[in-house]
């Protein structure tokens, strides 16, 4: 069985904060990740996605990876209340589908 | 680019009657799309893939009689949920995979209401 795991919050941030969400994921054989935000009531948008070891920037987001560690995290910089979401960790092996998390709640407060 | 397309966006039908979903891929080609479903406050569930050509791979659990994947081209996939339940409703999402990536986008999702 192939998991990912998230906390699913909720993870409340203060305005112009930091948000930091992590993902842990249970096969080493792995080579993909991806980030996907989802709106109350609306599909999963991709975000980011990241292959190798280290950080990933894309304007206030930032994907961090560790493979050794099988980690994979999201940081959000300067959080605004329209990045209140729930975003899902998302792993795939070059095989197959994705193998999603539960997802984890960020709610960004003014 | 990568724009996923699907319609109808919601549906109500009535108990006992079929509905199609459809799938697609607008400016790139798929040959493996994916059909998930989501009931309120819950997780993606993945119900099976979808691929050009061939039968679809049901996930355990996933009634392949009563959701019916068709996709005839290399842009289309078509759900059918065969004499609907209320237990049916729910919100169906797809995504379709560029080929030659593991990169999944997914459609707006379509809300069906079965009464």
């Amino acid at each position: 069985q192939k998991e990912v795991e998230q906390n699913s919050g909720p993870l409340s941030v203060p305005e112009g904060a930091i948000a930091s969400l992590n993902c842990t994921y249970s096969d080493r054989g792995s080579q993909s990740f991806f980030w996907y935000r989802q709106y109350s009531g609306k599909s999963p948008e991709l975000i980011m996605f990241i292959y190798s070891n280290g950080d990933k920037e894309d304007g206030r987001f930032t994907a961090q990876l560790n493979k050794a560690s099988q980690y994979v995290s999201l940081l959000i910089r300067d959080s605004q209340p329209s990045d209140s979401a729930t975003y899902l960790c998302a792993v795939g092996d070059s095989g197959y589908a994705l193998n999603f998390g539960k997802g984890t709640s960020l709610l960004v407060t003014p | 680019g990568a724009v996923v397309s699907q319609h109808p966006s919601w549906v109500i039908c009535k108990s006992g009657t079929s509905v199609k979903i459809e799938c697609r891929s607008l400016d790139f080609q798929a040959t493996t799309m994916f059909w998930y479903r989501q009931f309120p406050k819950q997780s993606l569930m993945l119900m099976a893939t979808s691929n050009e050509g061939s039968k679809a791979t049901y996930e355990q659990g996933v009634e392949k009689d009563k959701f019916l994947i068709n996709h005839a081209s290399l842009t289309l996939s078509t759900l059918t949920v065969t004499s609907a339940h209320p237990e049916d409703s729910s919100f169906y999402i797809c995504s379709a995979r560029p080929d030659g990536t593991d990169t999944q986008y997914f459609g707006p999702g379509t809300r069906l209401t079965v009464l």
